[in-house]
């Protein structure tokens, strides 16, 4: 049992570019997010999923796209990669329905964009 | 809109002491839950506790406790006998019920450091 997985780990990109940070949970939970973590704050959702084919917005969307086609997986897309997304990314998830429904997070990607 | 504010940027204390660190949070709904997460340097999130709005009794775990004041809106935790690996980054969260555990709310966060 792995928990939530994130790939990779660190990433550099150049203004422009487009990449996808990858996640997964073998928990079979049915809620992921993604969130941002910024220097000196804490965390921002981006956005999240209730179930497979599923997702919404969260606080800051703008720039990110996602799609959740498995329980299992859930990817985040940065479309054009600008400065102000240097950040670390964590995705989280949860189960539906447990009496106290902690996120369980991945362990992160620090993403700088040159 | 839901709003956590942490507003101690930095805690020092002494090992085997207590710490308080503070939480307010404000939202209009009557059905919510608290959360607290660590944060070591090596960057991971940990929870740590968790306290429903109707919940009777404050939350504890282990060295954990959770003081709920629900009049005054705080949720804040309180480690006892600090240990040298309570050093981190402490983040207070809230979600709204209903929303569902993928949308939690964060306060800015408190840095605690535990000196020997």
């Amino acid at each position: 049992n792995a928990g939530v997985t994130q790939t990779p780990k660190f990433q550099v990109l150049k203004t422009g570019q487009s990449m996808t940070l990858q996640c997964a949970q073998d928990m079979n939970h049915e809620y992921m997010s993604w969130y941002r973590q910024d220097p000196g704050m804490g965390l921002r959702l981006i956005h999240y999923s209730v179930g497979a084919g599923i997702t919404d917005q969260g606080e800051v969307p703008n720039g990110y796209n996602v799609s959740r086609s498995t329980t299992e997986d859930f990817p985040l897309r940065l479309l054009s990669a600008a400065p102000s997304q240097t950040s670390v990314y964590f995705c989280a998830s949860s189960k539906q329905g447990a009496r106290i429904d902690t996120q369980y997070f991945g362990p992160g990607t620090r993403l700088t964009v040159l | 809109a839901q709003k956590i504010t942490q507003t101690q940027p930095g805690m020092f204390v002494q090992e085997k002491e207590a710490v308080t660190l503070d939480c307010t949070y404000d939202t209009s709904d009557q059905s919510y839950g608290l959360f607290w997460y660590k944060q070591p340097s090596s960057g991971e999130m940990i929870f740590l506790i968790y306290q429903g709005s109707y919940d009777e009794q404050n939350a504890t775990e282990g060295r954990y406790s959770l003081n709920f004041q629900k009049a005054r809106k705080s949720a804040n935790l309180v480690i006892s006998a600090s240990q040298l690996g309570d050093s981190a980054m402490y983040f207070c969260a809230m979600r709204e019920k209903g929303q569902g555990a993928q949308k939690l709310v964060f306060g800015q966060g408190t840095r605690l450091t535990i000196n020997p």
